[in-house]
């Protein structure tokens, strides 16, 4: 059975940092491309970030270009996102997705129960 | 970068009806698209692939059409459980954005 169990998140202030952690299991890690998708509160989804399974191609929304990176080690079967200069805007429930295909352009079959982050003086 | 745009952003149909919800893209995108069905509380579920293939263990009453610009979301007839919030999201290539989402609510 797939299980993706996100962890990291908290209450920290505007400019702060956290790394947010998706620990998977029920299948092979590295055959699959990982995402990050957030959903602020009463808002839509919100795509964030994409991964290869071979960790070669990464891909950001504009929003958090240069302040997030997603990364992932395949050895621990975990998927990272390192969110820094943290804004306001940028509260929001982090959901780990992982995708169909080894390949970034795919559909996301399993999804987390997601992490919270609030940015918060 | 390709938007994507969802109609209606809410609807409210009575129980056995046929509901459609439409997803439009800026640029074509062959048939690079998802459907997502975020029940209240929930996580989001993959309801159709490649705009049209059934993710397992969904209700055949779901299905998808389309390609390029236009695709269409239909449940041939409503149920109670089928009440939640309907996303579409394209993937031919980065970024992997959604539509806006559709409220589904029963009559």
């Amino acid at each position: 059975e797939v299980q993706l169990l996100e962890s990291g998140g908290g209450l920290v202030p505007p400019g702060g940092s956290l790394r947010l952690s998706c620990a998977a299991s029920g299948f092979i890690f590295s055959n699959y491309a990982m995402s990050w998708v957030r959903q602020a509160p009463g808002k839509g989804l919100e795509w964030v970030s994409v991964i290869s399974g071979s960790s070669g191609l990464t891909y950001y929304a504009d929003s958090v270009k240069g302040r997030f990176t997603i990364s992932r080690d395949n050895s621990k079967n975990t998927l990272y996102l390192d969110v820094t200069s943290l804004r306001a805007e940028d509260t929001a429930l982090y959901y780990c997705a992982k995708l169909r295909s080894v390949l970034v352009a795919s559909a996301a079959d399993f999804w987390g129960q997601g992490t919270l982050v609030t940015v918060s003086p | 970068d390709i938007q994507m745009t969802q109609s209606p952003s809410s609807l409210s149909a009575s129980v056995g009806d046929r509901v459609t919800i439409s997803c439009r893209a800026s640029q074509g995108i062959g048939t690079s698209l998802a459907w997502y069905q975020q029940k209240p509380g929930k996580v989001p579920k993959l309801l159709i692939y490649a705009a049209s293939s059934l993710q397992l263990r969904v209700p055949s009453r779901f299905s998808g059409s389309g390609s390029e610009t236009d695709f269409t979301l239909t449940i041939s007839s409503l149920q109670p459980e089928d009440v939640a919030t309907y996303y579409c999201q394209k993937y031919d290539s980065a970024p992997l954005s959604f539509g806006g989402g559709t409220k589904v609510e029963i009559k």
